[in-house]
């Protein structure tokens, strides 16, 4: 079975300063992928940033970047130079690309971030 | 600019009443997923297709749920009859696997009074 964990219920950063927010998975599947998804107050599920298992670069789409580290199963999502905008509830997902899962895509619980001014 | 469409935005329901909810996948896409989330269970996976397969709709309740593909643009969440715990909002996401795209619905609110 597949598992993500994400262990930080909230955070907190100011305007501009860069953040972390931890994932860590599960599964004994090989090949998989990794994603993150923003959802603001309005209650959209927006898609952030994806990380496949063999990619041997680390993923990154303007201000967010994944770092993955495969070896300890952790995808951490790094947003830099942070804005009030960014604001939201952020979900780590992964989905198995093989096996009876195949497709598959498992959530986090969430993090809740409040970026300050 | 492709996007996974659902209908209805916002749904208001007698308890009782039969509620269908449709979502229309991105064209070419071969996996669509019904979650449902409340702020008590967070995302819940309800069921998911493969290539218009069920494939795991072990998540959802089975004496009122029921989840359909009709054809390749269409998937359908049925509640018969409705609970007041079924409110919730309801996203319909569909994906290419293999691939890195999995794209969500903009939700349907379900409210059961």
């Amino acid at each position: 079975a597949q598992k993500i964990t994400q262990t930080q219920p909230g955070m907190f950063v100011q305007e501009k300063e860069a953040v972390t927010l931890d994932c860590t998975y599960d599964t004994s599947d090989p090949s998989y992928g990794l994603f993150w998804y923003k959802q603001p107050s309005s209650g959209e599920m927006i898609f952030l940033i994806y990380q496949g298992s063999y990619d041997q670069q680390n993923a990154t789409e303007g201000r967010y970047s994944l770092n993955f580290q495969k070896a300890r199963k952790s995808a951490n999502l790094v947003i830099s130079a942070s804005q009030l905008g960014d604001s939201a509830m952020y979900f780590c997902a992964m989905r198995v690309t093989g096996g009876t899962s195949y497709g598959k895509l498992t959530f986090g619980q969430g993090t809740i971030l409040t970026v300050h001014p | 600019d492709a996007r996974v469409t659902q209908t209805p935005r916002d749904k208001v329901t007698e308890m009782g009443q039969e509620v269908t909810m449709r979502c229309q996948p991105i064209l070419g896409h071969n996996t669509v997923f019904w979650y449902r989330q409340t702020m008590m269970q967070g995302l819940e996976l309800l069921a998911y297709f493969r290539n218009r397969a069920p494939l795991d709709d072990s998540g959802m309740p089975k004496d009122r749920f029921s989840a359909e593909m009709p054809d390749a643009t269409l998937a359908t969440l049925k509640i018969q009859p409705s609970e007041p715990r079924d409110s919730a909002v309801y996203f319909c996401a569909s994906g290419l696997v293999p691939g890195d795209e999995a794209f969500f619905g903009q939700g349907t609110r379900l409210t059961v009074v």
